[in-house]
């Protein structure tokens, strides 16, 4: 059971938008930066989104982040096949004293 | 570019230890907290442990407290996670990852798979 709470998987066809959210509470999300990874298992993740919205260097604009309150959403615009991985939230939590991950949630690209 | 190598990984039995490695290279390691990040088979990633940059203060996630300690070496810019009284349960692909700074991890390695298995 993940600390922060993300649907198992989305889908969406090529081209199209999908959001993909993570639910948290005041000791993770609620008081710190969220990120997003995606990752195909085996390889090394990859950091989409830092400190909630922001894009890091390669990253294209099609990926994009928010945060309301306790949840974050990860967008993304103009799907393409090669966006199909697991994507997962992360961020601090205060009160365990540790990194926290939500489950994963895996994009199909139909 | 920043690169993280880890290595030390294999089968070992339940009880068992391993001490895993991780080799930075391409930035100034010792300005930087890190942590062990593992995916178990068909699950999601979960955060291991971290250390402070300084090496004076470390982290764990509750299932491993008590058997993994993390460490560092500035001078060698390496990061080591020692595993002991290992388990089934901690079978999985072993990741460094630079971080967390400001809760992300900017930078991975490849991994280093860890069976714990009789």
């Amino acid at each position: 059971q993940s600390v922060l709470t993300q649907p198992p998987s989305v889908s969406a066809a090529p081209g199209q938008k999908v959001t993909i959210s993570c639910s948290g509470s005041s000791s993770n999300i609620g008081n710190n930066y969220v990120s997003w990874y995606q990752h195909l298992p085996g390889t090394a993740p990859k950091l989409l989104i830092y400190e909630n919205n922001k894009r890091p260097s390669g990253i294209p604009d099609r990926f994009s982040g928010s945060k309301s309150g306790t949840s974050a959403t990860l967008g993304i615009t103009g799907l393409q096949t090669g966006d199909e991985a697991d994507y997962y939230c992360g961020t601090w939590d205060n009160s365990l004293y540790a990194g926290v991950f939500g489950g994963g949630t895996k994009l199909t690209v139909l | 570019e920043v690169q993280l190598l880890e290595s030390g990984g294999g089968l070992v039995q339940p009880g068992g230890s391993l001490r895993l490695s991780c080799a930075a290279s391409g930035l100034t390691f010792s300005n930087y907290d890190m942590s062990w990040v593992r995916q178990a088979p068909g699950k999601g990633l979960e955060w291991v442990s971290a250390i402070l940059n300084s090496g004076t203060t470390t982290y764990y996630t509750d299932s491993v407290k008590g058997r993994f300690t993390i460490s560092r070496d500035n001078s060698k810019n390496t990061l080591y996670l020692q595993m002991n009284s290992l388990r089934g349960e901690d079978t999985a692909l072993y990741y460094c990852a630079k971080g967390p700074s400001n809760g992300n991890f900017d930078y991975w390695g490849q991994g280093t798979l860890v069976t714990v298995s009789s």
